[in-house]
């Protein structure tokens, strides 16, 4: 069963702006990752943060996690038109396997 | 580094005809590979954990006698749908961890299977 639900469901921005997503899950885990999907390909892994990190920088990305809300946000600076795309949450429990939540669309017109 | 590909990319059979889908990791071991399933605009949903030189392991709900998944190597590993119908059309997507590394999946491209 999916555990992420990211909110909001699609998200439209221009060339610029900052962009945020969120994503809430259930039980406890161990890492929470972020993944970007363009429309009919694969998942590229954008970051990976751990139950005991609070955030975490990857270029323009910005990575918070915070395990009492059992929440996690993806900021995105100065959005280019080249990251539309759809945005997944997932999370490990310690099985190695990952649980996707609903994703995030996120249009950047330029 | 840490490439996985997927082939083929796209299919087209008839209902009743079997599909093998390859799942290769180019560059790196992978003694784990896992096999999705994705709707259009929805999420992934994990179909089946593949282990090197054992058998997969299958979600709650997904027929393994209509998925069967092979993992021979530590670099290939296959998904053959059997008997396809058209509501098994979908996107199929493959992932693999690498040896060393106990948290992140690398992902194919993925198979777009259109039974018809």
């Amino acid at each position: 069963s999916q555990q992420g639900e990211e909110d909001p469901q699609a998200l439209s921005i221009q060339e610029g702006e900052n962009a945020t997503m969120n994503c809430s899950y259930k039980t406890s885990i161990n890492n929470l990752q972020w993944y970007r999907q363009n429309s009919g390909r694969g998942l590229v892994h954008l970051i990976l943060i751990r139950s005991n990190e609070r955030e975490k920088h990857s270029g323009r990305l910005r990575v918070t996690l915070d395990t009492s809300k059992k929440s996690s946000s993806l900021l995105i600076t100065a959005s280019r038109a080249a990251d539309t795309a759809s945005y997944f949450c997932a999370t490990s429990a310690g099985s190695y396997q990952l649980t996707f939540g609903k994703g995030t669309k996120l249009s950047v017109i330029p | 580094g840490a490439v996985v590909s997927q082939h083929p990319s796209w299919v087209i059979c008839k209902s009743g005809t079997s599909v093998k889908i390859e799942c290769r990791s180019l560059d790196f071991q992978a003694t784990t590979m896992f096999w999705y399933r994705q709707f259009p605009k929805q999420s992934l949903m994990l179909m089946a954990t593949s282990n090197e030189g054992s058998k997969a392991t299958y979600e709650q709900g997904v027929e393994k006698d209509k998925f069967l998944i092979n993992h021979a190597s530590l670099t290939l590993s296959t998904l053959t749908v059997t008997s396809a119908h058209p509501e098994d059309s979908s996107f199929y997507i493959c992932s693999a961890r690498a040896h060393l590394s106990t948290d992140t999946q690398y992902f194919g491209p993925g198979t777009r299977l259109t039974v018809l």
